[in-house]
């Protein structure tokens, strides 16, 4: 096991509610990802941090926000829930990152949520 | 936008049959990385495959890097039961790009 744990692991809301989802890390890697996995379309990108209080737009960011003040946690907020937004969210981290890079991403088990 | 395109999309088979999966790209990556994703669980570096023709294996897992970096394959022999899985291939630039991965399963 690669350190990185999600919570809550399953979680069911409605439409216009806010959603904090938690990923925490044990490896002190720079790096953090948050990806949702759909049908059809893989693994996508939300957002990363690239250290606390750094963070930067994924593919799929809008709808989204972020939040990293520790090392070790990495937040994923949905302001205002909906649909569109029911998937399968990792996290994921690793120790370095870019074109310079092949590093292992370490992925979490995943949080599926739902959005009635 | 790099996309990396992964055929084919399902898969099944009886076990100890053969299968290649493949990754393709019209982009240049600097290397590649294949993940094997188990239900319910997030997905698991299998390999990275870094300089243009590299080949690895791994047990009956054999890897190739494309000449040009632009593409990949993952073969295996003598398929099992327990390689049953979502397969991966990602591809690093600037960032991180995945396929939307092959599904397969083997049937005993």
């Amino acid at each position: 096991d690669a350190g990185i744990t999600q919570s809550p692991r399953h979680k069911v809301t409605e439409t216009g509610t806010p959603v904090t989802l938690r990923c925490h890390q044990t490896e002190n890697h720079r790096y953090m990802y948050w990806y949702r996995q759909d049908p059809g379309h893989g693994l996508r990108l939300i957002h990363y941090s690239y250290g606390v209080k750094d963070t930067d737009k994924g593919e799929v960011s809008d709808g989204y926000s972020v939040s990293r003040s520790k090392t070790e946690d990495f937040l994923l907020t949905l302001e205002s829930a909906t649909s569109s937004q029911t998937s399968v969210y990792f996290c994921a981290i690793s120790f370095s990152s870019g074109v310079f890079s092949t590093d292992t991403q370490y992925f979490g088990p995943g949080t599926r949520l739902t959005v009635l | 936008t790099q996309l990396l395109e992964q055929s084919p999309q399902f898969l099944s088979i009886q076990e100890g049959e053969n299968l290649t999966v493949y990754c393709n790209s019209s982009s240049v990556f600097s290397s590649l990385q294949w993940y094997r994703q188990e239900p319910g669980e997030g997905p698991v570096l299998l390999v990275t495959v870094v300089t243009g023709g590299e080949v690895k294996k791994l047990k009956r897992l054999t890897f190739q890097f494309g000449d040009a970096r632009k593409d990949s394959s993952l073969h295996i022999t003598a398929a099992q039961p327990g390689d049953t899985g979502l397969y991966l291939c990602a591809g690093e630039g600037e960032k991180l790009v995945f396929g939307k991965g092959t599904k397969l399963t083997v049937n005993p």
